[in-house]
C-alpha cells in the first residue's frame, strides 16, 4: 500500500508568491520522521525540512515550513517567495522508526514545481 | 557537492556487459543505501547496508550485487541488465544513532542506460 501520497503530478507558481505542496502519509507507527527533498534536473536529492511525529510546533527552515497535522496526517510544504530557483521535482518521504524496513524512506510520487516569471 | 559521490554521472551499456557503479561518503556516516528512480514511479529502495552489514534488499533481482568493503564505500555491480532497469540510480548516506535521522545525504545519481 502507498504510504506516501502527493496529490499534485504538477504546479504553477508566479514568482513571489507562496505555494503549498500537498503530502499525505499512512502509518501506524506513533514515532516516525517526515522528509522533504526537492530534486533539480541534475538529479540530486537536496534535503529541505524535517518533522518528527513527536514535534510540537511545525518545522521551518527559511523559505520552507512544513504544515503538520498529525490527525489528519498530511505534512504539506508550504515555500514562501517561490524563486525561478525552485522550480523542480519535489518530494515527501517519511521513516518509520519500528519498522521492519530498518532506517529506509518511503518516498511519494513527486510534484513537479513550476516558477514563471 | 553534498559529501556523497557517485561515479560515473552517466552509463550507457549493453546487456551483456558487466559494469559497477560507485559510491563514497566523506560525512562519517554509519549507513549508506541504493535507491532506483524510474520514470512516473516513486524512488524504490534497493539495498541498505549499516556498519558495512547488508541489512535489507528489497527483492532486487541478482543481476544487481551490492557490495560494501567499508562504511565510506558502496558499490552496485551490474551484470546481464535488462532494458527496463535503465534508471537514475542513488547513492545515500545516514548517520544513525538509535534515535530519528535528520534527513539522508544523497548523491548526483547515475543515469543508466541499457542498451
Amino acid at each position: 500500500a502507498q504510504k506516501i501520497t502527493q496529490t499534485q503530478p504538477g504546479m504553477f507558481v508566479q514568482e513571489k508568491e507562496a505555494v503549498t505542496l500537498d503530502c499525505t502519509y499512512d502509518t501506524s507507527d506513533p514515532s516516525y520522521g517526515l522528509f522533504w527533498y526537492k530534486q533539480p534536473s541534475s538529479g540530486e536529492m537536496i534535503f529541505l525540512i524535517y518533522q518528527g511525529s513527536y514535534d510540537q510546533q511545525n518545522a521551518t527552515e527559511g523559505r520552507y515550513s512544513l504544515n503538520f497535522q498529525k490527525a489528519r496526517k498530511s505534512a504539506n510544504l508550504v515555500i514562501s517567495a517561490s524563486q525561478l530557483g525552485d522550480s523542480a521535482m519535489y518530494f515527501c518521504a517519511m521513516r518509520e522508526m519500528n519498522s521492519n524496513s530498518g532506517y529506509a524512506l518511503n518516498f511519494g510520487k513527486g510534484t513537479s514545481l513550476l516558477v514563471t516569471p | 557537492e553534498t559529501g556523497v559521490t557517485q561515479t560515473p554521472r552517466h552509463l550507457v551499456m549493453g546487456m551483456t556487459n558487466k559494469k559497477s557503479l560507485k559510491c563514497e561518503q566523506h560525512l562519517g556516516h554509519n549507513a549508506m543505501y541504493w535507491y532506483k528512480q524510474s520514470a512516473k514511479k516513486p524512488l524504490e529502495l534497493m539495498f541498505v547496508y549499516n556498519f558495512k552489514e547488508q541489512t535489507e534488499n528489497n527483492s532486487v533481482p541478482s543481476r544487481f550485487s551490492p557490495e560494501c568493503p567499508n562504511s565510506s564505500h558502496l558499490f552496485l555491480h551490474l551484470h546481464t541488465l535488462q532494458p527496463e532497469d535503465s534508471a537514475l540510480y542513488l547513492c545515500a548516506s545516514s548517520q544513525e544513532t538509535g534515535g530519528v535521522s535528520y534527513g539522508y545525504t544523497f548523491g548526483s545519481g547515475t543515469r543508466l542506460t541499457v542498451v
